[in-house]
């Protein structure tokens, strides 16, 4: 049962320090998503990649938010330098996209995270 | 680009009754019309998708349904058991602009025992 894996489960950081969270895709799914959830906010799509290469990131905050992804199997999101109001569930999704047919998108665990 | 509009916000019903949530979208040439359920603490999972070539879509309790010229999408959950308590996110993948899911704000369902 393939699953979308994210890292670290929980995260409490200091304003002003550097956050990594990590997402292994789905093996085979093509696009990658970045979504922050808030009780505030519900779920805001922060970032996209399609084959790897960044669709969209208008969602971003891009002063402090950069998102990546080095191969295939992993994709990073970065705070820097992280802010009280970052604190939210940072989730990764997959899916296949095929021409203009989006497949099911499988959400990560979430990474949970803190900034004091 | 996509706005998804969901509604209620809160739901509460009885053990065996039914729940209906409703979803409006922006983007005509929408396609994609999933539905996640999401436990506390949990990750969203897909309980139910429908595409725009089909107006009705079952599995189990569960049916959703599409009306394309009024851009809604409804999600039917009948015979509600307690463990059907969850936040119900619907979503809309646009075609246009970004293409991309648009979630709705979410509904929180609450199932009486």
């Amino acid at each position: 049962d393939a699953r979308v894996t994210q890292t670290p489960r929980h995260k409490v950081t200091e304003m002003g320090q550097e956050v990594t969270m990590r997402c292994q895709p789905i093996l085979g799914h093509n696009t990658v998503f970045w979504y922050r959830q808030t009780m505030m906010q519900g779920l805001e799509l922060l970032a996209y990649f399609r084959n790897r290469a960044p669709l969209d990131d208008s969602g971003m905050p891009k002063d402090r938010f950069s998102a990546e992804m080095p191969d295939a199997t992993l994709a990073t999101l970065k705070i820097q330098p992280s802010e009280p109001r970052d604190s939210a569930v940072y989730f990764c999704a997959s899916g296949l996209v095929l021409g203009r047919i989006q497949e099911t998108q499988y959400f990560g665990p979430g990474t949970r995270l803190l900034v004091l | 680009g996509e706005n998804v509009e969901q509604h209620p916000s809160t739901l509460s019903v009885q053990e065996g009754d039914s729940a209906v949530i409703k979803c409006t979208y922006s983007d005509s040439a929408s396609n994609y019309f999933p539905w996640y359920k999401q436990e506390l603490g949990k990750r969203p999972q897909l309980i139910i998708d429908i595409r725009s070539n089909v107006g009705e879509k079952k599995d189990q309790r569960i049916a959703v349904t599409l009306n394309k010229t009024a851009k809604h999408f409804s999600l039917h959950i009948t015979e509600t058991q307690p463990e059907d308590s969850a936040v119900y996110f619907c979503a809309a993948h646009g075609d246009t602009g970004r293409r991309a899911l648009t979630f709705g704000s979410g509904t929180r369902l609450q199932v009486q025992p």
